[in-house]
């Protein structure tokens, strides 16, 4: 079992919709948890951190579930830009695991 | 430019041939991490480094080298490749303050015939 797991997708959505990425996480000791947008052929770059709380950044939102071990992403208002591959990734002590992405495509 | 350098940014070449990525930074950070991507699988770690006088491997490092010949710049070497080293490899870079906080180069794809 990997220890990120996330839907392959892809996620096909028109421009304006919402859609919601999961992900989830086998090792408990983890501690810090994110969100990486890669663009095709691209390098990964930080999207946004997510904390039980909740973080909002515009149009996305990110959580954490620590008791279910599960992080989730949501767009709103999806833009044409906003197709990618989106990373979740959770780290603990000096272990950075990444998921294996989830694409999207947004379609006029 | 780029605060991440990867050379070369692509490259073919043979089974058995000796191959160095070379990775430099600008941003000052300490740390430095090399990882390959392919399809599916996400990015794997091959070798990390947290200072000059600090290697270790990660979770694929066999097959693979590294030398941290100063704080900013990190290579990676395959002294014999073979084809399943085919790849898109990424240098990475994080602050101590922010280890989880990853800053990546713009990749180096490698192809082994």
């Amino acid at each position: 079992r990997k220890e990120v797991e996330q839907d392959p997708g892809p996620f096909n959505v028109p421009e304006g919709a919402t859609v919601a990425f999961n992900c989830t996480y086998s090792n408990s000791a983890s501690q810090s948890f994110f969100w990486y947008r890669q663009d095709c052929r691209k390098e990964p770059k930080l999207l946004m951190s997510v904390y039980s709380s909740g973080n909002e950044d515009g149009r996305f939102t990110a959580q954490l579930n620590r008791a279910s071990q599960y992080i989730s992403l949501l767009i709103r208002d999806s833009k044409l830009s906003d197709s990618a591959t989106y990373l979740c990734v959770a780290t603990g002590g000096f272990k950075t695991i990444f998921g294996a992405g989830t694409r999207l495509f947004v379609k006029a | 430019d780029a605060d991440v350098t990867q050379t070369p940014r692509n490259r073919i070449t043979k089974t058995g041939k000796r191959i160095m990525l070379e990775c430099s930074q600008t941003k000052g950070h300490d740390r430095m991490y090399w990882y390959r991507q392919d399809p599916g699988l996400g990015l794997q770690l091959i070798y990390y480094s947290f200072d000059v006088k600090d290697i270790n491997k990660g979770e694929i490092s066999d097959g693979y080298s590294v030398s941290r010949q100063a704080q900013a710049k990190f290579s990676l070497s395959l002294e014999s490749a073979i084809p399943n080293q085919t790849a898109l490899y990424f240098c990475a870079t994080s602050d101590s303050r922010f280890p989880a906080e990853l800053f990546f180069g713009e990749g180096s794809r490698l192809t082994v015939l």
